[in-house]
Order: structure tokens, then C-alpha cells, then sequence
């Protein structure tokens, strides 16, 4: 079964700062790869998925995420933080065989400070 | 288009009591997962439906039950609540095109935050 690890539990970072927050799985082939955001309040947003091809992916609100098959990483990066950023975020594996459903990572605090 | 509602937002029970949470999908998808987000922790898949079937379903008692409807909105719910069920409940709604629970972009709600007393 897959596994996620998110090491970090908060973060904090100045506005216009840039940001990465990792992301290791376990697995025993390429998974398929999310991030989401959760701001207070509200569900989970799909932030961007890595499914095959281009090992860096781009996805909205100006976030991008690098699958290293190496490190079994699929860090998410920012090169300038806004203070709306400021959430928490998901991490999520998913198997390429068999049903079975996303495991997601604890998650990622994000503090946002002028 | 609308998206993902859940109701109500938030509930207070007591031990030993039911509760029913109720989940409205996005237009036009057939697929509603219901997960248990408990404080500090990511999300925990409990259940799927697929067209009014169930289509997997994770690591919890079946105290938790659920159901779809024809207009593929959802109903979850939980006997016996125990203190530990207090979390915030999440719906997710796709179009399950594939069938496989990890493809289909979910779509996800704001949530009910249930406390058990």
C-alpha cells in the first residue's frame, strides 16, 4: 500500500518570499501524485497532479511541484508567497494499480508574515 | 455550475447518539467519497459511491454507513457515535470516468465539523 510523509508541520514565510514544501512517498512504482490547499473554512482545492510525462508540473495560484523518482519526492514550490496563500496543504498518493483511494499525507501548516 | 455542499456545517451529539450528514455533488458527477479529517491529520478516505453503488470503502467500522441517491447527492451516516468520530467530514464529488478512485479529480466540500460530547 502507499504511503505519504510530509515532514514538515508548519512553515512560516515572509510575503514575496519563495516556498517549498516536501513531500515523500512510498510506493513500489511511479503513483500518481496530488497537492491540495485547505483554507479555514472551506474543502480541499486540487492545486495540481502528476499522472506521467514532464516530471515538473505546473498548477494554479502559481504553484509548481518537481516529481523526483530518486528521492521519491514531489516537493511543491512558489518563487513568490502571498499573504492569501497562507493555508494548509495536502499531499496525496495515489496507486496506478488496482481501486484504491487517495492516501494523503498530515499535511503542511503555511504562515504568512509581511 | 455549483459546486459541493454539505449539511449542516456544524453538529454537536452525544455519545451512543446517530447522525446523518448530508452531501450535494457538482452537476453532472456520478461519484461522491466521503472522508474523516480529524484535528491535526490529513483527510482518511471512508467510503465511495459509483452510480449509486458502493465502490470501496477504507478502514472503518460498519457503524459508518452511506448512500447515494438517483441524483447522486449522499447521505453518511454514523451509529454509536464514540468520541473519537469528532471531525470534520468531508464530501468529494467527480465524474468517475475511469472508475478508479485515484484519477477522477475530486471535487470537495466545505466540510461538517461533527463533535461528539
Amino acid at each position: 500500500a502507499q504511503s505519504v510523509t510530509q515532514p514538515d508541520i508548519h512553515i512560516t514565510v515572509s510575503e514575496g518570499a519563495s516556498l517549498e514544501l516536501r513531500c515523500n512517498y512510498s510506493y513500489g512504482a511511479t503513483p500518481y501524485l496530488f497537492w491540495y490547499v485547505q483554507s479555514p473554512g472551506q474543502g480541499l482545492q486540487l492545486l495540481l497532479k502528476y499522472f506521467s510525462g514532464d516530471t515538473l508540473v505546473q498548477g494554479i495560484k502559481g504553484f509548481e511541484a518537481e516529481f523526483k523518482r530518486s528521492q521519491s519526492s514531489f516537493n511543491l514550490r512558489k518563487p513568490s508567497v502571498h499573504w492569501s496563500d497562507a493555508a494548509e496543504y495536502f499531499c496525496a498518493v495515489g496507486a496506478r494499480s488496482g481501486n484504491t483511494p487517495l492516501v494523503f499525507g498530515k499535511g503542511t501548516r503555511l504562515s504568512v508574515i509581511a | 455550475e455549483t459546486g459541493v455542499t454539505q449539511s449542516p456545517t456544524h453538529l454537536i451529539k452525544t455519545r451512543g447518539q446517530q447522525v446523518t450528514l448530508r452531501c450535494s455533488s457538482q452537476s453532472g458527477h456520478n461519484t461522491v467519497s466521503w472522508y474523516q479529517q480529524a484535528l491535526g491529520q490529513g483527510p482518511q478516505f471512508i467510503f465511495q459511491y459509483y452510480r449509486e453503488e458502493e465502490n470501496g470503502r477504507g478502514n472503518f467500522p460498519p457503524r459508518f454507513s452511506g448512500l447515494q441517491f438517483p441524483n447522486y447527492s449522499s447521505e453518511l451516516n454514523v451509529n454509536a457515535l464514540e468520541l473519537d468520530d469528532s471531525a470534520l467530514y468531508l464530501c468529494a464529488s467527480s465524474l468517475g470516468t475511469s472508475g478508479r478512485m485515484s484519477t477522477d479529480t475530486q471535487y470537495f466540500g466545505p466540510g461538517t465539523r461533527l463533535t461528539v460530547l
